[in-house]
């Protein structure tokens, strides 16, 4: 079965330089969340989009910005890296609609991550 | 206090010996409660999801849920070496998925 793909996997930049992370949900997946992971913390939600609008936004910086695009992928953008944004960013997807008093759209399938760096 | 607490851990758990994850939340209107696995370095993966006050099972998860105590629990029978890993507890607050800092689980063989 098709996964949330992610690219790049990893990706090694220098502070004050730009980054785009890329997410393809699985299809007729139509949320998409960015969550941070820093070493041994907590997945950290950033924004997330339904149906190419923003939905909702954590604790992302104004450095940081992100959109869903018409084929329902997302790009995150993070300009003036710093140290501190040296992170593992998931991407996860979810699929809409309430089936049987469950509510689909609260599962998240995750991508398998990118691995930024920032030196 | 964090919306999401768990004992980071470690916890060591003989194989074959019951494994018991707790954690409590701290907002009283969350409705969703759910349970990710995550091995080190790959992405968290659902196990485990409840809604409603008590036990739900599933193969060898059970996961528990008292809102009143504001308290979710998962328990993994029967545990496995490949059980080994961190459990993020999380909660939908205002369809934000909040997660724990995870507990992390070491099954000894």
């Amino acid at each position: 079965a098709a996964g949330v793909i992610q690219s790049p996997r990893h990706l090694i930049k220098e502070k004050r330089e730009t980054a785009t992370l890329k997410c393809y949900p699985i299809p007729r997946h139509d949320t998409v969340y960015w969550y941070q992971q820093g070493p041994g913390q907590d997945p950290q939600f950033l924004i997330s989009f339904y149906e190419k609008m923003q939905s909702d936004k954590g604790s992302i910086p104004d450095r940081f910005s992100a959109q869903q695009f018409s084929d329902y992928h997302s790009e995150l953008n993070m300009s003036s890296l710093e140290l501190g944004d040296s992170a593992l960013y998931f991407c996860a997807s979810s699929f809409p609609g309430s089936v049987t008093g469950e509510f689909p759209h609260e599962k998240l399938f995750f991508g398998s991550g990118t691995q930024l760096s920032v030196l | 206090q964090k919306e999401v607490e768990q004992n980071s851990g470690p916890l060591s758990v003989p194989e074959g010996a019951i494994a018991s994850l707790n954690c409590t939340y701290s907002d009283r209107g969350s409705q969703s409660f759910f349970w990710y696995r995550q091995y080190s370095g790959k992405s968290p993966e659902l196990i485990m999801f409840i809604y409603s006050n008590g036990d739900k099972e599933d193969g060898r998860f059970t996961a528990q849920l008292n809102k009143a105590s504001q308290y979710v629990s998962l328990l993994i029978r029967d545990s496995q070496p490949s059980d080994s890993a961190t459990y993020l507890c999380a909660v939908n607050r205002d369809d934000k998925i909040i997660f724990g800092k995870g507990t992390r689980l070491h099954i000894l063989p």
